[in-house]
């Protein structure tokens, strides 16, 4: 049963243009939202997160949505570059007893731009 | 500080075989995770601890596998009698975390130690 649903597994993005990733999830227990970057024989990098109580953050070329009704989210990257070509994965955590948990992941999408 | 180690890079082994990953976390943060990755997957959650105590356990974690992390500082991956089905990514993260209001938790990853089981 997956918590965090990546249904896209690879995008392709002409230089310049808008990358726009999509994550839906399930458990409206989950308080904050985070995107990580992967490159080949590298581990994840954290890129950036998002609150519940919030529905956008922006951090220069990248943007979150949140759409808590639908249970959705979605990262931006605005101009798309060459080197942004990695696997992203969206990531989500819930509160329990005070504590933030763990990270629950997707299965990523591999993005490709292409100069 | 250089980040979250991780030691081997990469081992093979045969089935049957024992294993142990190492894991040397960024020093200032108190929570240590283990995740494995296989193919086309996301990292999937194993196991935490918080300084020396492990306070979590996914049941993807059979009883071949142990987690220690004496004195709270490096952690150590065990896996017994190794199966095919264990080739996997070993993933180790850590993070500070600072309790209620502390934001997000999140967690730097090391490198990934890559087990092929034959």
């Amino acid at each position: 049963d997956q918590q965090v649903k990546q249904n896209s597994p690879s995008l392709s993005v002409q230089e310049g243009r808008i990358s726009i990733l999509n994550c839906d999830y399930t458990n409206s227990m989950f308080d904050y939202f985070l995107w990580y970057k992967k490159y080949p024989a590298e581990g994840p990098t954290f890129l950036i997160s998002i609150s519940s109580i919030k529905d956008k953050n922006e951090d220069g070329r990248f943007t979150v949505f949140l759409n808590k009704s639908a249970k959705h989210l979605s990262l931006h990257i605005v101009p798309s570059q060459p080197g942004d070509s990695a696997v992203y994965f969206c990531a989500a955590s819930a509160n329990y007893g005070g504590s933030q948990g763990n990270l629950i992941f997707g299965k990523g999408t591999k993005l490709s731009v292409k100069p | 500080d250089t980040g979250v180690s991780q030691d081997p890079r990469h081992k093979i082994t045969k089935r049957g075989q024992n294993v142990t990953f190492r894991c040397d976390p960024i020093s200032e943060h108190n929570r240590l995770y283990w995740y494995r990755q296989t193919l086309g997957q996301g990292p999937e959650f194993l196991t935490y601890f918080q300084n020396e105590a492990q306070l979590e356990k996914s049941r993807l974690l059979s009883d071949r596998f142990s987690a220690e992390r004496p004195k709270g500082s490096f952690s150590t991956l065990e896996i017994q009698r190794t199966e095919q089905g264990d080739s996997a990514m070993y993933l180790c993260a850590s993070s500070l975390v600072l309790g209620p209001g502390g934001g997000a938790n999140v967690l730097t990853f090391g490198a990934g130690s890559r087990l092929t089981v034959l």
